[in-house]
């Protein structure tokens, strides 16, 4: 079956730090992937995604490529704020005929400036 | 404004007694979800919906249920909550075009506590 696994959190940075939050996945077929931010008290909102192989979706400053060899799917960002403190979850829908999305266990940021 | 609305968004109730969470969306999504979100377990799908009258089991059925008799609602029933029924729960929904390429918008999230 599909799963997601990303980076145990929480990950705490210093504002204007670099940002690396791994995603990997399992899945048959070609998955579209995406990156969902949940602030706190919030649903989640779609933060980027990329729906074939060599993509890169972006948004606010993150990027995460679609790396299909390394079944891969990382967010970076280059200069958090303290605003980007929140729940990161990398998830997966696979391809024809699924709307299924299956998420990783979400990784906590916190940025202290 | 484009949105997914959830009612209660707190709720606390004892063991056994029925409750139904709501959820509508007014963007005429033909496809509707229910998660929910457990510390360490990430967002597991309990029941979702591809259209009226259209139902299925996600990954973590048991205990609940759903109908879908308009575009726009979903209800969450659960007929005998449980102490493991504490969760935060979430509605999302989505076209059905695209199949699996488009986003899912979620509400804000029901934090339901089972004692």
């Amino acid at each position: 079956g599909n799963s997601v696994t990303q980076m145990e959190g929480p990950v705490t940075l210093s504002e204007e730090a670099f940002l690396t939050i791994n995603c990997t996945y399992t899945a048959t077929g070609y998955p579209s992937l995406f990156w969902y931010v949940q602030y706190p008290g919030e649903g989640l909102q779609l933060l980027l995604k990329a729906t074939k192989a060599d993509d890169k979706g972006s948004n606010k400053g993150f990027e995460a490529t679609y790396r299909k060899e390394t079944t891969s799917f990382h967010l970076e960002k280059g200069s958090v704020q303290v605003s980007d403190s929140a729940v990161y979850f990398c998830a997966l829908s696979s391809g024809a005929g699924s709307y299924q999305l299956t998420f990783g266990k979400g990784t906590k940021l916190s940025v202290i400036p | 404004e484009a949105q997914v609305t959830q009612n209660p968004r707190y709720l606390i109730t004892v063991t056994g007694k029925k409750l139904t969470v709501t959820c509508s969306q007014n963007m005429n999504h033909e496809y509707m979800s229910w998660y929910r979100q457990d510390p360490g377990l990430g967002l597991r799908q309990i029941y979702y919906s591809m259209n009226v009258e259209v139902t299925d089991k996600g990954d973590v059925p048991e205990g609940y249920k759903v109908s879908r008799k308009e575009k726009r609602n979903f209800p969450l029933i659960l007929e005998s909550p449980s102490p493991n029924q504490t969760s935060l729960y979430f509605c999302a929904s989505k076209v059905s075009s695209g199949q699996g390429t488009n986003e899912q918008y979620f509400g804000p999230g029901t934090r339901l506590t089972v004692t």
